[in-house]
Formats: structure tokens, C-alpha cells, sequence
């Protein structure tokens, strides 16, 4: 079965400062793709980034990048220069065909 | 471009009781998604559709729960009867879909809040 962990409830950065979420999944599948999406305090859940898990290069977005290890099967997000508008919680998604599969998410506290 | 509507946005109903969640997709997007977020968790998918058709309900309890996509554009979501395990926050995401893979975004609607007492 495919599920997708998050270990870190919560998290806090400093305001400009470099913040890493982790992301772990297991899965028997070669062909998948990998997403975080951002979820801010009642407003809507927005993609971040996703990642084709047949490209070895990372994805790139603006302040926003991952490291993909397949080998491993893990899939962290990397924010640089974190804003306060940063502040949201961070569910790291796997898909794979037609299934569709969420971690449990981590609150990212951005500090002024 | 407007976005997903769902309404209600909240909804209180007692145990055994039914209830109705309604979706307007974004004009346009063939791919229709209904996630259920229990407090705590992440979203789980329930059911997708593509255009009307059901492409995959595998996780919908359908016991109680059903949904329909008349004319392939709004979706409604029903439970009946509803249990206190209901209680959550359902989210309705729609997409362009031409085949799932990278050109694939979901746009999410606001969600509608459920609590079962």
C-alpha cells in the first residue's frame, strides 16, 4: 500500500531565514509523481512544486525547491529567504495513476 | 478566472441525519475531485470524475456515502445517514486533466465544514 509520512507535526523558521520539511513514501510503483501543497489558515490549498519521479534534477520554483531521492523515497521541501505569508500547512502528495495520497502535514511557523 | 465554489461552507447536522455538499468546478476543467480532511490528517480522495463519469470511487464508503456529476459540471456529495465519524472538512478539486502526469494541476474549492453532534 502507498502512504506518504510526514514526521515533522510542526516546524518554525525565522523570518528570511532557510526552512526544510521532510517527506518520506513507500511505494512498488516506478512511474509516480510527487507534489507539496500549501494549505495557509483558512484559505484554500494551493500547489507548491511537484516533481516527476522519472527526472533526477529537482524542481525548482522561485524560493520554493526539493530534494528528490528516489532511492530513498524521500521528497523535502526546501524554502529560502522564508516570508511570513510562508506561514501555512504543508502536506507533501503522492500520485500514482488514478490514486491520489496525502501526508498528514506540517505547520510551518514563520517567526518575525 | 473564478475558482471552485462549494457550498455550504458549514454545515451542523445530528447523527443519522443527511446532508448535501454541493461544487461548482473552475469553467472548463473535465476533472472533478472530492477529498475528505478529518481534523489531524491530510485529505483523503473519495471520488474523481472525469466529465460525469466516475473514473475511480475506490475509498468512497458506499454505504452512506454517494455522489453524482449530472452534465459533468457541478458535483454534489451526499451522506445519509451521517455518523459522528462524518465529521471533517470536504474539499472538492477540480483540473484540466488530459491525462494525469505533470500538466495536471488541481485547484482546490474552500471546503465545506462538517460537524456531526
Amino acid at each position: 500500500a502507498q502512504t506518504v509520512t510526514q514526521s515533522q507535526p510542526e516546524m518554525s523558521v525565522q523570518e528570511a531565514e532557510t526552512v526544510t520539511l521532510s517527506c518520506t513514501y513507500d511505494t512498488s510503483e516506478s512511474d509516480y509523481y510527487l507534489f507539496w501543497y500549501k494549505q495557509p489558515p483558512s484559505r484554500q490549498m494551493i500547489l507548491v512544486i511537484r516533481q516527476e519521479a522519472y527526472k533526477q534534477q529537482n524542481a525548482t520554483e522561485n524560493r520554493f525547491s526539493v530534494n528528490f531521492q528516489k532511492a530513498a523515497k524521500s521528497f523535502s521541501l526546501k524554502i529560502s529567504d522564508s516570508q511570513l505569508g510562508d506561514a501555512a500547512m504543508y502536506f507533501c502528495a503522492y500520485r500514482t495513476g488514478n490514486q491520489f495520497y496525502f501526508g498528514t502535514g506540517t505547520s510551518l511557523t514563520v517567526i518575525p | 478566472e473564478a475558482g471552485v465554489a462549494q457550498s455550504p461552507r458549514y454545515k451542523i447536522i445530528e447523527k443519522r441525519q443527511s446532508v448535501a455538499f454541493w461544487c461548482n468546478p473552475i469553467s472548463g476543467h473535465a476533472t472533478l475531485y472530492w477529498y475528505q480532511q478529518i481534523l489531524g490528517q491530510g485529505p483523503k480522495l473519495l471520488i474523481q470524475f472525469q466529465n460525469n463519469g466516475v473514473v475511480d470511487d475506490s475509498q468512497l464508503p458506499k454505504d452512506r456515502f454517494s455522489a453524482e456529476r449530472l452534465k459533468g459540471v457541478d458535483s454534489t456529495l451526499k451522506i445519509q445517514p451521517a455518523k459522528l465519524e462524518d465529521s471533517a472538512v470536504y474539499l472538492c478539486a477540480s483540473s484540466t486533466k488530459r491525462g494525469w502526469g505533470p500538466q495536471e494541476t488541481q485547484y482546490f474549492g474552500p471546503g465545506t465544514r462538517l460537524l456531526v453532534l
